[in-house]
């Protein structure tokens, strides 16, 4: 199946700063890519549709200010999570569709201290 | 709204048994159903899918069950191994977007 990357893999960052992380596609293109939040023991909730060329789409209640979403490529979206705060502490995982399927990336850990 | 639901929340099996695992959805604009494998610190991984026009689906020990009229869907595995413990989220899918069941922790136990 297609293989979808995330970096870093985990980052610890001081409340107040901004963190980046990376989804590649790394053996097809994706127009779309979609970024997920996982807390501990719960299922996946999706936060965002990144579309390459445009804005991306939030879901309700998601942030649009605080979760910057930027399709730089068709194998590249970038999530920036801005001024974190401790409740931004999670499991963060991104996926890109291919054909009919969806490809998912390992996550990123972030915690906020 | 939780547009799909998934049952049980956790489950425990004897190695070599059927683990079973059930979910049911509402909107019938759902088009594909696929079904994710979890390890802790892991992303899911896709381990299985079925369109609606197709009742059944196996892969190796994984099997899809899909009842349409029910609106509900369900995973087999068969002579589970330890090696499946892990948390599986059923998952339905319109447009690209996929809404997750709330998943379900598999234990296999010798």
């Amino acid at each position: 199946g297609a293989v979808v990357s995330q970096h870093p893999s985990w980052v610890i960052c001081k409340s107040g700063t901004s963190v980046k992380i990376e989804c590649r596609s790394l053996d097809f293109q994706a127009t779309t890519m979609f970024w997920y939040r996982q807390f501990p023991k719960q299922s996946l909730m999706l936060m965002a549709t990144s579309n390459e060329g445009s804005k991306a789409t939030y879901e309700q209640g998601v942030e649009k200010d605080k979760f910057l979403i930027n399709h730089a490529s068709l194998t590249l979206s970038t999530l920036t999570v801005t001024s974190a705060h401790p409740e931004d502490s999670s499991f963060y995982i991104c996926s890109a569709p291919d054909h009919y399927e969806q490809y998912f990336g390992p996550g990123t850990r972030l915690t906020v201290t | 709204q939780q547009q799909v639901k998934q049952s049980p929340q956790s489950l425990i099996v004897q190695k070599g048994g059927i683990s079973i695992i059930n979910c049911a959805y509402e909107n019938t604009a759902f088009d594909y159903f696929p079904w994710y494998q979890q390890f802790p610190g892991k992303g899911p991984a896709l381990l299985i899918a079925i369109r609606p026009d197709v009742s059944e689906k196996k892969e190796g020990r994984f099997t899809i069950s899909f009842n349409k009229s029910a609106k509900q869907f369900s995973l087999h595995i068969m002579d589970s191994q330890p090696g499946d413990s892990a948390t599986y989220f059923c998952a339905a899918r319109r447009r690209e977007k996929l809404t997750f069941g709330t998943g379900t922790r598999l234990t296999i136990i010798p």
